[in-house]
């Protein structure tokens, strides 16, 4: 089976403070996402990348940005935290283009 | 970009009922998927249907390209399909999966 893991499943930080989300798959996937999930308004994208050092904006990128140095990890940066990114974080892959996607269990971030 | 909706957005049941959950999206999609999230935030891939119908279990999914819309059946209902059911769609000219709103299923014993 795919397994999609995010480095934390509930994180708390201060505003202000420089976050780091990881994300890391382990079926040589071409493609990873990160999206936020908020009550109403659905999964948006925030990045996607389709191949090592290679990333592509989303819907939602003010505040963020991504590293992929590797294949398999997929991070996500919130350079200087503030509440309004209070959020769940869900990871995602899939092979390539057009494959199913699979999710990592989901950071639950809380920025006080 | 492309819209995808999602109807009902909630929707009750008693456990052994049937229902059917609809996604329409206003362009031509290459990749159209349903997940479920249970109620601790998983989100678990269901199909992955583009076109056609699939059926694994209790549940069946159709898609109908040309009309723009996808549906999700779920038969004989159970508490544990309780949660939230997510379409999400990727357009042809699109690079990632976009997400409908849901719909909250909860299914009482």
């Amino acid at each position: 089976d795919v397994k999609v893991t995010q480095s934390s499943r509930y994180l708390v930080k201060r505003t202000g403070e420089k976050v780091f989300l990881e994300c890391v798959q382990d079926m040589d996937h071409e493609n990873m996402f990160w999206y936020r999930q908020d009550p109403g308004l659905g999964l948006r994208l925030i990045y996607f990348s389709y191949d090592v050092k290679m990333k592509e904006k989303g819907d939602i990128p003010e505040g963020y940005s991504v590293s992929r140095e590797k294949k398999e990890r997929f991070s996500l940066i919130l350079e200087s935290a503030s509440t309004n990114q209070t959020s769940m974080y869900l990871c995602a892959s899939s092979l390539t283009g057009y494959e199913q996607a699979f999710f990592g269990q989901g950071t639950r971030l809380t920025v006080v | 970009g492309i819209q995808v909706e999602q109807s009902p957005p909630d929707l009750i049941l008693q456990e052994g009922a049937n229902s059917t959950l609809r996604c329409n999206f206003s362009d031509s999609v290459n990749n159209l998927q349903w997940f479920h999230q249970n109620p601790w935030g998983q989100l678990i891939n269901l199909f992955y249907i583009p076109s056609g119908t699939k059926q694994n279990g209790r549940l069946s999914a159709t898609t109908v390209a040309t009309e723009r819309y996808s549906s999700l059946y779920i038969s004989s209902s159970q508490t544990t399909d309780s949660g939230v059911y997510f379409c999400a769609v990727e357009s042809q000219a699109g690079t990632a999966l976009i997400f409908g709103k849901g719909t909250t299923l909860s299914v009482s014993s």
